[in-house]
C-alpha cells in the first residue's frame, strides 16, 4: 500500500528565503510527526499532531518554524528567513495510535534542504 | 528524560556471520523501545519494537533483539549477516507523547 509521501526530495534556498514542505501521511493515520536529521546524526523531533491538533511543539528550533495539519490529514512545515542552520533531511511520519499509543511510526523519505 | 545510547560508530562483520549492533537506555518508567533502519536516500524504516513481554523481539529481515532490563540494554542481532542488511540503525526511545528519541546510529558494513 501506499507509504508516507514528502515534497519536494530536494529543496535548494538562499539565506533568507521562506520554504514549505509537505507530507501525505498514510491514509487513516492519526499521529503525525516531524523530525529534523542534520548530517550524521540521528532524526531529533520538532513536532506533533494528532489529527488536525497540534500536541507537542518543543522541539521547534525557533519561532521560524511553523506547521500545521488542518484538515488531519496532509501537513505542512515552514521555515520562514532559512539559515545555513537550517539545512538538514526533514523526516515526516505517521503512525496509527494517538498519544498513548505504543505502535510504530512510518518515515517518510524526507526532504533534504539546503541553504545557500 | 529518556535518553538512548549506541556506542559503536560502525560494525563490520562477514556475510555469513553473526551481527550485534549495540543500544543502552535510560529511561524513567517503563521503556518502550525501537530499531529503525535507514538506507541511503530513504526514510527509517521499522525493524521492531519492545513494548512488554518477552525480551526476545523478533522482527523484519530476520532481525532480532534482545531486551536486558538489569543491564539497561536493547541490541539488535542477526543469526547471519547479509551484504544487503549494509545499513544505517538507529535504536530508539519512546517519550512522553508517543515521539522518538533516537541514538546517534550505528553503519552496519557487511563485506561478501
Amino acid at each position: 500500500g501506499a507509504g508516507v509521501s514528502q515534497s519536494p526530495r530536494y529543496k535548494v534556498a538562499k539565506r533568507g528565503q521562506d520554504v514549505a514542505l509537505r507530507c501525505d501521511p498514510i491514509s487513516g493515520h492519526v499521529s503525525l510527526f516531524w523530525y529534523q536529521q542534520a548530517l550524521g546524526q540521528g532524526p531529533e523531533f520538532l513536532t506533533y499532531f494528532q489529527n488536525e491538533a497540534q500536541l507537542d511543539k518543543s522541539g521547534l528550533p525557533s519561532d521560524r518554524f511553523f506547521a500545521e495539519r488542518p484538515e488531519g490529514s496532509v501537513s505542512t512545515l515552514k521555515i520562514q528567513r532559512t539559515q545555513q542552520e537550517d539545512s538538514a533531511v526533514y523526516l515526516c511520519a505517521s503512525g496509527r495510535g494517538g498519544a498513548l499509543s505504543y505502535n510504530e511510526q512510518f518515515f517518510g523519505p524526507g526532504t533534504r534542504l539546503t541553504v545557500l | 528524560a529518556q535518553s538512548v545510547a549506541q556506542p559503536e560508530d560502525q560494525v563490520n562483520v562477514a556475510e555469513g556471520n553473526p551481527l550485534t549492533v549495540k543500544c543502552t537506555y535510560s529511561v524513567s518508567g517503563n521503556p518502550y523501545l525501537f530499531w529503525y533502519v535507514q538506507y541511503p536516500n530513504r526514510g527509517l524504516q521499522f525493524l521492531l519494537k519492545y513494548i512488554t513481554g518477552d525480551n526476545l523481539v523478533k522482527g523484519s529481515y530476520g532481525f532480532e533483539a534482545e531486551f536486558n532490563k538489569s543491564q539497561t540494554s536493547f541490541h539488535l542481532k542477526k543469526p547471519s549477516a547479509l551484504v544487503s542488511d549494509s545499513a544505517l540503525y538507529f535504536c530508539a526511545v519512546r517519550d512522553r507523547g508517543n515521539k522518538l528519541i533516537f541514538g546517534t546510529g550505528t553503519l552496519l558494513a557487511v563485506q561478501p
